[in-house]
């Protein structure tokens, strides 16, 4: 198990609605990135939060946005909720969000289901 | 958009034998990352091997990067039935430090 943790673990909602999923991460770690993971698929890169700035963006459009606070948690945000947000969200905390290559540790996911 | 492509997508071996799985990525990168995940639950990070070396060996499990041909394998030898996961590739390019593009992932089956 690693230190980052999710909440909550399963979530449904309706299509057109909006939602906020949660994540703390490690201890020490000032770089939390969120992935959108699909049925049987690999995870896809959402964005990245470096002490407290958006530090990078995958292919999601502006109704997925984010927050980190000052103690590293980090927030991920889904307004007017289509069928095909429906998926495993994954968020990850390391300990840095420049150049370096640094493991990740990656929470037990939300698993969201839009109707 | 995915990275890498896995091959096989899925594979089915016994107790004791070995396992490999193959990707393939598109671009440069600076490292490549290999993951398991059991049951579409969260990812367990296995081994980061840079771009600037060519094996790495941790425990039961080796890694193979060849970046003139961007391939990369895994094998795991001795495989057990907790081994029964879904194993994915990530590659980080460089300057986007924690940016993972994941494959597709290959579903491992191992049976007692």
């Amino acid at each position: 198990e690693t230190g980052v943790t999710q909440s909550p673990t399963h979530l449904i909602k309706t299509r057109g609605q909006q939602v906020t999923l949660r994540c703390s991460s490690q201890s020490g770690h000032n770089t939390v990135s969120w992935y959108q993971q699909a049925l049987g698929q690999g995870p896809q890169f959402i964005f990245q939060y470096y002490r407290e700035e958006e530090n990078g963006r995958g292919n999601f459009p502006p109704r997925f946005s984010g927050l980190q606070f000052p103690n590293y948690s980090s927030e991920l945000n889904v307004n007017a909720l289509e069928l095909d947000d429906s998926a495993l969200y994954l968020c990850a905390s390391s300990a840095t969000g420049g150049a370096s290559a640094y493991e990740q540790y990656f929470g037990p996911g939300t698993r969201l289901t839009v109707t | 958009s995915q990275q890498g492509e896995e091959d096989p997508q899925a594979l089915s071996i016994q107790e004791g034998e070995n396992a490999t799985m193959n990707c393939s990525y598109k671009t440069s990168i600076n490292n490549l990352q290999w993951y398991r995940q059991n049951s579409g639950r969260g990812l367990v990070h296995l081994i980061l091997i840079r771009s600037n070396e060519r094996e790495k060996h941790s425990g039961r499990l080796r890694v193979t990067l060849d970046t003139s041909k961007k391939s990369s394998s895994l094998l795991i030898t001795a495989s057990r039935a907790a081994d029964t996961a879904s194993y994915f590739c990530a590659t980080e390019s460089y300057n986007q430090g924690g940016k993972l593009i994941f494959g597709q992932g290959t579903e491992l089956s191992v049976k007692p």
